[in-house]
């Protein structure tokens, strides 16, 4: 069945550095999510990307779709101790489009 | 977004026992999901709750185990059967209002000795 990857589970970064993170998937995606989850919290919805090659901005957050619809990209500019969680892509897959969920990259930020 | 509450939103049941958990929807939405996440894992689903029918449930789980009950479009529940400690996890509600999305109630804490 479909894989969503996301590679390493953890990192560090010192606040204020900037951090990528990338989500790979083993088949091609019709969209593909980002979520976020703080310390102790649920999963919040970020972003939605659909187009191939498709980049969306939210404040600090960049998120980029691949051109073949197969990985993704999470760049925050300029860490701070509020980006602090665990990010999660997720695919669609199978029958009613139910969402694979990668294992999540836990950041936590020095200040 | 939908507003999910979740009752209750911690428990700890002994062995054997049987938890059902909740969830409320302040709006009618298309699909509601019931996942469970390990601590420091990523969310597994369980099934997906049908209103008015049977739920779908994923491999690994079945209906004696985790029976789910969805009578209408705003409220479902996930019962955990004959618990164990391996049941100790976070419970989910999750729904989809019509696009892709998904949102989450604020999970279910359950820890069974």
């Amino acid at each position: 069945g479909q894989q969503v990857m996301q590679i390493p589970q953890y990192q560090h970064v010192q606040e204020g550095e900037d951090f990528t993170t990338y989500c790979n998937s083993s088949t091609t995606l019709s969209n593909i999510q980002w979520y976020k989850q703080r310390p102790g919290g649920h999963p919040v919805f970020l972003i939605q990307l659909v187009k191939s090659g498709e980049v969306k901005k939210q404040k600090r957050l960049t998120f980029q779709f691949g051109e073949a619809k197969k990985n993704s990209s999470l760049h925050i500019t300029a860490t701070q101790t509020t980006d602090v969680g665990t990010y999660f892509c997720a695919g669609p897959a199978g029958a009613n489009s139910k969402l694979t969920f990668g294992k999540g990259i836990t950041l936590s930020v020095r200040p | 977004s939908a507003v999910i509450s979740q009752k209750p939103s911690r428990d700890i049941c002994q062995r054997g026992t049987s938890l059902t958990i909740q969830c409320q929807v302040d709006s009618q939405v298309t699909m509601m999901f019931w996942y469970r996440q390990q601590p420091g894992q990523s969310l597994t689903l369980i099934a997906t709750a049908n209103q008015g029918s049977e739920a779908t449930y994923e491999s690994g789980f079945v209906i004696d185990k985790f029976p789910i009950s969805r009578p209408n479009l705003t409220f479902s529940t996930l019962t955990v059967s004959n618990m164990s400690p391996e049941d100790s996890s976070i419970y989910l509600c999750s729904v989809r209002q019509g696009g892709n999305e998904q949102f989450f109630g604020p999970g279910t804490r359950l820890t069974v000795l």
